[in-house]
């Protein structure tokens, strides 16, 4: 069985940094892309980026380079998000997604991380 | 890079009618790279449809999708209760190479 379960609620400070992640399991982890979509709260779902944890090959969508860091560990089968300095503006759920190479539709979602940041 | 619209912003429906979503992207999209998912209210989205028409595992015939170059539609045919969510079409472009998605629309029940 496919899942992606994600690390835990977070709730931090303005200019903290934070690593969140996503673990895979019960599929090839490395033949397929992992996606990180952003939803704000009460907005829409937007691509923030995506890894091909092959070979460590990553895109991140216009909006979101250089803001985070996206990664992945093919040894524990688990990519991350990462943000340097976090702004309030980041508030929103996470979700991890896993991508399918040929034709880049998500098939299956991890449970969403929700990230809180304030003072 | 291609943005998505999707329309309308709201749909309100009673169960058993039809709802005929709308997508259009700002330039040609191929139909292989075109993609409908549902999220329930403090649910992660699931697939519905990929490449324009596939229905995903498990996904009941009454949805349907169409459409090419840069208009797309999802249609249900006769709405079932647990069918009122929020739908959002998602693209692929390879120049650049990104993954979007479009504003969503809600179904609500009338």
């Amino acid at each position: 069985e496919v899942q992606l379960v994600q690390s835990g609620a977070e709730v931090k400070k303005p200019g903290e940094s934070l690593k969140i992640s996503c673990k895979s399991s019960g599929y090839s982890f490395t033949t397929y892309w992992i996606g990180w979509v952003r939803q704000k709260p009460g907005k829409g779902l937007e691509c923030m980026g995506i890894i091909y944890p092959g070979d460590s090959d990553t895109r991140y969508s216009p909006s979101f380079q250089g803001q985070v860091t996206i990664s992945a560990d093919k040894s524990i089968s688990t990519a991350y998000l990462q943000w340097n300095s976090l702004k309030a503006s980041d508030t929103a759920m996470y979700y991890c997604a896993r991508v399918v190479p040929a034709t880049k539709f998500s098939d299956y979602w991890g449970q969403g991380t929700l990230v809180t940041v304030s003072s | 890079e291609i943005v998505l619209t999707q329309s309308p912003d709201t749909l309100s429906l009673s169960p058993g009618e039809r709802a005929t979503l709308s997508c259009r992207a700002s330039q040609s999209v191929s139909s292989s790279y075109l993609a409908w998912y549902q999220q329930k209210l403090g649910q992660a989205p699931s697939l519905l449809i990929y490449g324009t028409s596939n229905r995903a595992t498990g996904i009941p015939d009454r949805f349907s999708g169409s459409g090419s170059g840069t208009d797309f539609i999802l249609t249900i045919s006769r709405l079932e209760p647990e069918d009122f969510a929020v739908y959002y079409c998602q693209q692929y472009g390879s120049s650049p190479p990104s993954l979007t998605f479009g504003g969503g629309t809600k179904v609500e029940i009338k």
